[in-house]
């Protein structure tokens, strides 16, 4: 069974229209993390939770903001999407730095 | 749309040859690696791991080597089957100086299979 599940699998958005990706965890991991994954590129961090503590990468736009209200759960908002944020986006966690898991991604389209 | 993207390095075999996947890492203060197998549309998934006292470590069917020298780090995979097709990436772990830490993926390598 899935133990980081990300939904919608596929999100479909309209350029300026905010928009939430969701990420569940059953491991009981204290960090998870949002990546951004574009076409034929690696997947790039902008941000973390370690337990209730959010860490920003440095380069990550603004418009890119996240909210964890419980262990289980964060969310990836997407205040102002243009088409450059259309990507897949990959919620990770881990216990300890052996231990990432990766749920299956949100395939985001701005149309 | 998305933007364009880069164009990954690809890496065509026959089934049954041996594959060498190969990755330059960035951060000589890295203290552990994983090479992750992603296929379309899936997130990464884990294949093997080394830590940075280690040079050699090897799984089912793969095997790592790591060379801190030149921060190189390679994946073999034994008689390659067509379900290995996928595109494959390096991962560093940079410590932040906490319990924690951050993978820093790699370009990736694209692995075709041909039956």
């Amino acid at each position: 069974d899935a133990m980081v599940i990300q939904n919608p699998r596929y999100q479909v958005t309209q350029f300026g229209k905010p928009v939430t990706l969701s990420c569940s965890q059953t491991l009981n991991h204290n960090v998870m993390y949002w990546y951004q994954q574009k076409s034929s590129q690696a997947p790039k961090l902008l941000f973390h939770y370690y337990d209730k503590d959010f860490n920003n990468e440095a380069d990550t736009p603004d418009n890119f903001q996240s909210r964890r209200p419980n262990t289980s759960f964060c969310f990836l908002d997407i205040r102002s999407p243009g088409l450059g944020d259309a990507a897949m986006y990959l919620c990770a966690t881990s216990r300890d730095w052996a231990s990432w898991d990766f749920g299956a991604g949100t395939r985001l389209s701005v149309l | 749309g998305e933007s364009v993207g880069l164009h990954l390095p690809t890496l065509s075999v026959q089934e049954g040859d041996n594959s060498i996947i190969n990755c330059a890492y960035s951060n000589s203060a890295s203290d552990y690696f994983i090479w992750y197998k992603q296929e379309s549309g899936k997130g990464p998934q884990f294949i093997i791991d080394i830590r940075s006292n280690m040079d050699k470590r090897q799984g089912q069917r793969v095997t790592v080597l790591l060379n801190k020298t030149v921060k190189h780090l390679s994946l073999q995979i034994a008689a390659t089957q067509p379900g290995d097709s996928a595109v494959y990436f390096c991962a560093e772990n940079l410590d932040g100086g906490t319990s924690y830490g951050k993978l820093t993926f790699g370009q990736g390598t694209i692995l075709t299979v041909h039956p």
